[in-house]
């Protein structure tokens, strides 16, 4: 059966800092690859998707940016983070029927 | 711009009862339908989806959809309070494997 695997699942980082988030998918084969974000009190909003390796789509410009290094592998990133970063971030990938498999998500506040 | 909304709530429901979560949307090439339970601090869990006009049921979650009126609900039978979580509603177009998602409805199941 296909899981997703999402680290750290909290994080706190001063204003400035770089930002690494990993999500790995297994029991899957060329998955389409999702970040989320849900701010506190807000709904979610897609951030990256990818459709294949070396492949992303930004929804939302911002001082984050996403990878994807290998098949079943996705990265965000930032190199410098805003108070206004924090929040839930989700990983997901997309099943047969185009509904979304979310991870465990990283709560992450930037202080 | 594809939209879906909900209202926020909270709805609030005896024990027992049937709580009725409604959510409408935007784009009429809307073909594939969702919804998610979202526990406080956790990640979206998918417990229902349905695809064409109708009532689809599982267990105790019933799943109804309306195309022409551009609806979907989810009614949930003899509530209990582990039912308390928010309920995210998500819509794709066909071609599309982006879900848009709806910002929630919290519900709370009292004793």
């Amino acid at each position: 059966s296909q899981t997703i695997h999402q680290w750290p699942a909290t994080l706190v980082q001063p204003v400035g800092s770089p930002l690494s988030l990993e999500c790995t998918v297994e029991g899957t084969s060329n998955p389409n690859l999702y970040w989320y974000r849900q701010a506190a009190g807000r709904g979610l909003q897609l951030l990256f998707y990818s459709v294949g390796i070396g492949q992303i789509s930004s929804e939302v410009p911002q001082n984050l940016s996403a990878s994807r290094p290998q098949d079943r592998q996705f990265i965000l990133s930032s190199k410098k983070l805003l108070l206004s970063d924090s929040g839930f971030y989700l990983c997901a990938w997309e099943g047969m029927n185009t509904e979304a498999f979310f991870g465990q998500g990283t709560r992450l506040t930037v202080v | 711009q594809k939209e879906v909304e909900q209202n926020s709530g909270p709805l609030s429901v005896p024990e027992g009862a049937i709580a009725s979560l409604n959510c409408t949307y935007s784009d009429r090439g809307s073909q594939s339908f969702f919804w998610y339970r979202q526990y406080s601090g956790k990640s979206p869990e998918l417990i229902m989806s349905i695809y064409s006009n109708g009532d689809k049921e599982d267990g105790r979650f019933t799943a109804q959809l309306n195309k022409a009126s551009q609806y979907v609900s989810l009614l949930i039978r003899d509530s209990q309070p582990s039912d308390s979580a928010t309920y995210l509603c998500a819509v794709n177009n066909r071609g599309s494997y982006i879900p848009t998602f709806g910002r929630g409805t919290s519900l709370i199941v009292h004793p």
